[in-house]
């Protein structure tokens, strides 16, 4: 049974800090793992989805990179501003059309 | 990205009524649309897996005859909770899959239901 991991739990970073956050995953046998932000009492925003063959997607500040065979990935947000506190989940897919197996997510503070 | 809308955002309602909450893929037609809960502080627990035109499929300890999903449409999935209880307080989240080889998963933005 697939389970995916995502320490720490929570983060607090200055504001212009880097930040990165891990998720590992006990099944390399993944089709695809997205990243997602959430926001206090709203759904869930799609940030980055990469597939098994990629090793890293890139959007502005957002980076992730995926070690499928390590069972790693990381989510790196350059020069952290105080609107990206909220709370950031990983999820990993088995095949095309399967349910997503949800880390427990990091909860991120960035001070100003 | 693509566009999720749920509906209503939130509700409150009394105990022993039943309550609907609908899910739509505005911009996209979704054969799978997945049906999440979650708890304060808590990371999503996927509730059953909708496919249009078929059955829901339930996850282990979701009683289906309580939580009612009806995948009617490419863009419609609804799920009602009957006879709803103050433990069926939650954020219901719903989710629709795009089609193709990306397989990219869009959420609504939730639905919070009390019931008192």
């Amino acid at each position: 049974k697939q389970e995916v991991t995502q320490i720490p739990a929570a983060l607090s970073v200055p504001e212009g800090e880097n930040l990165v956050l891990n998720c590992s995953f006990t099944d390399s046998a993944i089709y695809n793992l997205q990243w997602f932000r959430q926001d206090p009492g709203k759904g869930l925003t799609s940030l980055l989805l990469i597939q098994s063959s990629q090793r890293e997607q890139t959007s502005g500040r957002l980076n992730a990179s995926l070690d499928k065979s390590s069972g790693r990935s990381t989510l790196y947000i350059a020069a952290s501003q105080p609107g990206d506190s909220a709370t950031y989940l990983c999820a990993v897919v088995k095949a095309a059309g399967n349910k997503l197996t949800f880390g427990g997510g990091t909860r991120v503070l960035v001070k100003p | 990205g693509a566009v999720v809308s749920q509906h209503p955002s939130w509700v409150i309602c009394k105990s022993g009524t039943s309550v609907k909450i609908e899910c739509r893929s505005l911009d996209f037609q979704a054969t799978t649309m997945f049906w999440y809960r979650q708890f304060p502080k808590q990371s999503l627990m996927l509730m059953a897996t909708s496919n249009e035109g078929s059955k829901a499929t339930y996850e282990q300890g979701v009683e289906k005859d309580k939580f009612l999903i009806n995948h009617a449409s490419l863009t419609l999935s609804t799920l009602t909770v009957t006879s709803a209880h103050p433990e069926d307080s939650s954020f219901y989240i719903c989710s629709a899959l795009t089609s193709g080889s990306a397989g990219e998963l869009f959420f609504g933005e939730g639905s919070r239901l009390t019931v008192l």
